[in-house]
Order: C-alpha cells, then structure tokens, then sequence
C-alpha cells in the first residue's frame, strides 16, 4: 500500500515563527504536491514538485517555499507564518498516469 | 483552464438509501479520481476512473470520457458514508496536477 505521511497531525506556531511542515511517502513517486484547505475555499494547490531539486507554484505560493532534496520528501515552508495562514495542509504524491494519494494533513494553527 | 462542476453540493440521505454524485468537466481528461474525505480530513482514494465503470463495494463509479462527466454510486448507505466527496480531474495535457470539484458533503442519517 502506498503510503504518505506528514510529520504532524496538529501543529500551534506563534506569529512570525518559521514553520516547517514535512512529507514523506513511501513509493517512490515522481510527483508530489502540497495543498491547503479552508471552508468554503476547496483544495488549494500551493506548490509541487516532478522531481528531486525542482519546484513549481501552485495557485497559492506567496507565503510559502518548498524544498524537496530527495524524492520521497517534500517539505513545505512557512518562512514568517501569519494568522492567515491557519489552516489544514494537505500532502499528496503520484506516479505519472496513476493514482494521487493524500497524506492525513496537518492542523496548523497560527495565533 | 479545464472546469470541474460537482452535484449536488449537499445531499442528506436515511440510511440504506441510494444516491447518485455527479461530477461534469469542461475538457478531455488524462485522470479522473474519485475521493472522500472522511470527518478527520484525510482523503481516501476511492475510484481512479479515467473511463468506464469500476465496482467497490457498495460503492462504483462510471466515467464516460466523450461526455466529460462521471458519477458516483454509493448503494445501501451507512453513517459511515457521510463526509465530503471529491471527484479530481488531470488534464489532457501531460503531466499536470489535478484539478479538483469543490465536493459533494454527504450526511447520512440513522
């Protein structure tokens, strides 16, 4: 079974921390992508990744940066966090034309 | 960019009820996936469904690539079933990421 994990399932931060949030999977997927979720708002790519060392913005970066030094992580950076920024983070790796697995998300909440 | 409308958003269901969940996209399709969220926010892959049907269960889903939409069957329901359905989409032009529906949330009711 494909698995996809991520570091924290509940995460409180003080504004102007930085924030790291880390994913891990375990099948030796290409692709994987970060995600966050608000009510009302859907899923909301903020970054992803085709491959060790290379990144791409999503719809939502600003705030964030990624960094993926090996292929089974990918870790997702609050560099100053804001209260805005409260929110579920949700991790997800593929394989190119297969299925996309989610991680369990992360809780983060900024106050 | 592609469109990817889901229907209804809300649906409440007695238990053991039928229903159906619609999902309709606006362009040709690589991948097509079905997910639901379950009340602790992880999404579990249901159905990857890019065409024809696919059974799970009481759960199976049918996706008619030349007509753009594909549906979502969940028979017998329980209160297990409730959360919120995505149905996610990767567009025809490689290696993209997935576009997702803003979901069905399902409540069912015993």
């Amino acid at each position: 079974d494909v698995k996809v994990t991520q570091s924290s399932r509940y995460l409180v931060k003080r504004t102007g921390e930085k924030v790291f949030l880390e994913c891990v999977q375990d099948m030796d997927h290409e692709n994987m992508f970060w995600y966050r979720q608000d009510p009302g708002l859907g899923l909301r790519l903020i970054y992803f990744s085709y491959d060790v060392k290379m990144k791409e913005k999503g719809d939502i970066p600003e705030g964030y940066s990624v960094s993926r030094e090996k292929k089974e992580r990918f870790s997702l950076i609050l560099e100053s966090a804001s209260t805005n920024q409260t929110s579920m983070y949700l991790c997800a790796s593929r394989s190119v034309n297969y299925e996309q697995y989610f991680g369990p998300g992360t809780r983060l909440t900024v106050t | 960019g592609i469109q990817v409308e889901q229907s209804p958003p809300d649906l409440i269901l007695q238990e053991g009820a039928n229903s159906t969940l619609r999902c309709n996209f606006s362009d040709s399709v690589n991948n097509l996936q079905w997910f639901h969220q379950n009340p602790w926010g992880q999404l579990i892959n249901l159905f990857y469904i890019p065409s024809g049907t696919k059974q799970n269960g009481r759960l199976s889903a049918t996706t008619v690539a030349t007509e753009r939409y594909s549906l979502l069957y969940i028979s017998s329901s329980q209160t297990t079933d409730s959360g919120v359905y995505f149905c996610a989409v990767e567009p025809n032009s490689g290696n993209t990421p997935l576009v997702f529906g803003k979901g069905t949330r399902l409540s069912v009711i015993a």
